[in-house]
């Protein structure tokens, strides 16, 4: 069965530090890979997906991932924080049906 | 375009009750999934719907159930209620044509089992 690892349960850094969330993957084959951010109380948002390519992928708000199939990891990235980036980030993988399959999520807080 | 609208916003219902769930799509979008969060199992798949017809299903119950109207909203049941089935109810949309599409959540059901 799929599975996904997300190592940190919580994340604290720095308004201006770099961020990196880690997350590893158990798949058969090519994975369909997505990272979601969800806000307290509020529903989830896609922040960027991997399907194929360049396996550096951009996405919104300023956050990128790189899929490295060596290690089974999809770790999502951004230069620099900022205090709206608050929030819980999940890492998912698709399954051939379409249905996701999600990490247990890593709670970001940023200190001003 | 009106994003995915779900209702209601919080429920409380006591054990042994049944409870429904409403999920209105994006405009245009044929599927609808629903999943369930929870602290300690975290987000889950529940069932997708793809024109009126479930196409997909999680490992729950059967005491989860759920249907898709001709107009693509989507209602869930929960029948029997126990206490472990309180949880944050999440629908998600999508045009339901490609698989791995974006899915579109909702803000989600907050149901309360007492």
């Amino acid at each position: 069965a799929q599975s996904v690892t997300q190592p940190d349960i919580h994340i604290t850094v720095s308004e201006g530090a770099s961020l990196e969330l880690r997350c590893n993957y158990s798949y058969g084959a090519t994975p369909y890979l997505f990272w979601y951010v969800q806000s307290p109380g509020q529903g989830l948002q896609l922040l960027l997906k991997y399907f194929s390519g360049d396996t550096l992928v951009q996405g919104i708000k300023g956050f990128e991932a790189e899929f490295k199939r060596s290690q089974s990891s999809f770790n999502l990235r951004k230069p620099s924080v900022h205090w709206s980036d608050a929030a819980e980030y999940f890492c998912a993988v698709g399954e051939v049906t379409g249905q996701l399959v999600f990490g247990a999520g890593t709670i970001l807080r940023v200190k001003s | 375009k009106a994003g995915v609208t779900q209702t209601p916003r919080y429920l409380i219902k006591t054990r042994g009750q049944q409870v429904t769930l409403s999920c209105s799509p994006i405009s245009g979008h044929r599927s609808v999934s629903w999943y369930q969060q929870t602290p300690g199992q975290g987000l889950q798949f529940l069932f997708e719907y793809f024109s009126e017809t479930q196409r997909n299903k999680g490992n729950f119950p059967g005491r989860f159930s759920g249907r898709q109207f001709s107009n693509s909203r989507s209602e869930m049941n929960v029948s029997t209620l126990e206490l472990g089935d309180s949880a944050l109810y999440l629908c998600a949309s999508s045009p339901g044509l490609a698989v791995n599409e974006k899915l579109f959540f909702g803000s989600g059901t907050q149901l309360s089992v007492l």
